[in-house]
């Protein structure tokens, strides 16, 4: 049980387009999920965190018009990279929960390179 | 600040040893704690987590940690190393009111020979 899917697992754009990353949690109701960026040999910056039904919460430093967060029912959240640019590559890795203090599920991540 | 230190960076152990990794914490209340594994290009695998109760915890794939509140740790332990635990290991405490969001240590990379 407990598993998270994102889909796609790797996505190639160019420069000014806008890409949508989607998180599904596959046999659970996720009441809250988590948006993380990794860059290489680093660990995980929380991007934002969203409940179902509700705004997203943004961490300080991320921006919130360029990375939109949709969290519109208990199993999908959505990130979209709005006008892309090669320094929003990265590997992006969402995470579920059932609860806000539950534990984290997290999904197998995407890697966006943007040309 | 709440924050949590992996003190190594890289870790190579033989095929068959022991192995801890160590995991220290910064956080005002009795933190969530977790241990999540990386392999490459993957997302994170949940190891173990400490709530609350029995001080130490047994996982998936042999590991264990002892919550240490009087050194602010969670050290990870496993008696003898597989060659396919070789991966990136990353400590977290949980924030409990803060909608549970996890503030994750830098990794410890593993490294395995035979």
């Amino acid at each position: 049980g407990a598993v998270v899917s994102q889909h796609p697992s790797r996505v190639i754009c160019k420069s000014g387009t806008s890409v949508k990353i989607e998180c599904r949690s596959l046999d659970f109701q996720a009441t809250t999920m988590f948006w993380y960026r990794q860059f290489p040999k680093q660990s995980l910056m929380l991007m934002a965190t969203s409940n179902e039904g509700s705004k997203a919460t943004y961490e300080q430093g991320v921006e919130k018009d360029k990375f939109l967060i949709n969290h519109a029912s208990l199993t999908l959240s959505t990130l979209t990279v709005t006008s892309a640019h090669p320094e929003d590559s990265s590997f992006y890795i969402c995470s579920a929960s059932g609860t806000p203090l539950d534990t984290q599920y997290f999904g197998p991540g995407t890697r966006l390179t943007v040309l | 600040a709440q924050s949590v230190t992996q003190p190594d960076i890289h870790i190579t152990v033989s095929e068959g040893a022991s192995l801890e990794l160590r995991c220290n914490y910064s956080y005002g209340a009795t933190p969530y704690l977790f241990w999540y594994v990386q392999s490459p290009g993957q997302g994170l695998q949940l190891l173990l987590k400490y709530f609350s109760g029995d001080t130490l915890v047994q996982g998936i794939k042999g590991f264990e940690a002892e919550f240490k509140r009087s050194q602010s740790s969670f050290n990870l332990r496993k008696p003898s190393v597989h060659w396919s635990d070789a991966a990136e290991y990353f400590c977290a405490v949980g924030e409990r009111n803060q909608g549970g969001k996890l503030i994750f240590g830098q990794g410890t990379e593993l490294s395995v020979k035979p």
